[in-house]
């Protein structure tokens, strides 16, 4: 079964970059998804296919992909950006199709 | 705009079967190319996918809980519901459904939008 590997947290100082990372194997030839998830929320997708932004997500967001490492990218950090941040594939070939990352807190120092 | 709103016991003593519901306002659940799923997260840990009823009826489930899980929907009453049986306290955690969006091309793909507030159920006698 696919298996995907987050680092459990990220730090960053506001208005710099963040970068969160999503590697598995074979996750180059699928979808990769984003979901933020702030403190007593539901998740809200906010990359899918890798680097389309969802509506209403702010530019300051960016998915990449490269090999087997998916990254979603956060500019200009602010405050409000500190959430658990988690990807996701769909894996048709296997009997566990959906697959979560273990998900990332990113912490704005 | 689609919304999703679980309801059901927050507290259901081991043994027991957790049956919970979600409701569709905004759409209908037989139309569109989309998987209604559960997706549950326990407390300080990730995010766990349960399983899926799609808009033909079809249901798949997460093979670590095949035998235990059930997933029906009601197109009448834009519903889906999930039945969990024989709960331990390992299945305690905040239970969520959400709409996968199924995408063909370019790639097979699934993604979750929107989801549920999500609901709280602890399994304790």
């Amino acid at each position: 079964s696919n298996v995907l590997t987050q680092p459990p947290s990220v730090s960053v100082a506001p208005g710099k970059t963040a970068t969160i990372t999503c590697g598995g194997n074979n996750i180059g030839s699928k979808g990769v998804h984003w979901y933020q998830q702030r403190p007593g929320q539901a998740p809200v997708v906010v990359i899918y296919y890798d680097s389309d932004r969802s509506s209403g997500i702010p530019e300051r967001f960016a998915g990449s992909k490269s090999g087997n490492t998916a990254t979603l990218t956060i500019s200009r950090v602010e405050a409000g950006d500190e959430a658990d941040y988690h990807c996701q594939v769909w894996d048709a070939s296997v009997d566990h199709p959906v697959v979560f990352g273990g998900g990332t807190k990113l912490i704005v120092l | 705009q689609v919304q999703l709103q679980e309801s059901g016991p927050g507290l259901v003593k081991p043994s027991q079967t957790l049956s919970l519901t979600c409701t569709v306002s905004g759409g209908s659940i037989s139309s569109g190319d989309y998987y209604w799923s559960w997706i549950r997260q326990p407390p300080g840990k990730g995010l766990e996918w349960i399983g899926y009823i799609s808009y033909s009826g079809h249901t798949y489930y997460n093979p670590s809980l095949k035998s235990r899980v059930t997933i029906s929907g009601d197109t009448s009453r834009k519903q889906f519901s999930l039945k969990l049986s024989s709960v331990t306290a390992a299945d305690t955690a905040v239970y969520y459904c959400a709409r996968g969006l199924i995408v063909a091309v370019p790639a097979p793909m699934v993604w979750f939008d929107p989801w549920g507030q999500g609901t709280l159920v602890t399994v304790s006698s």
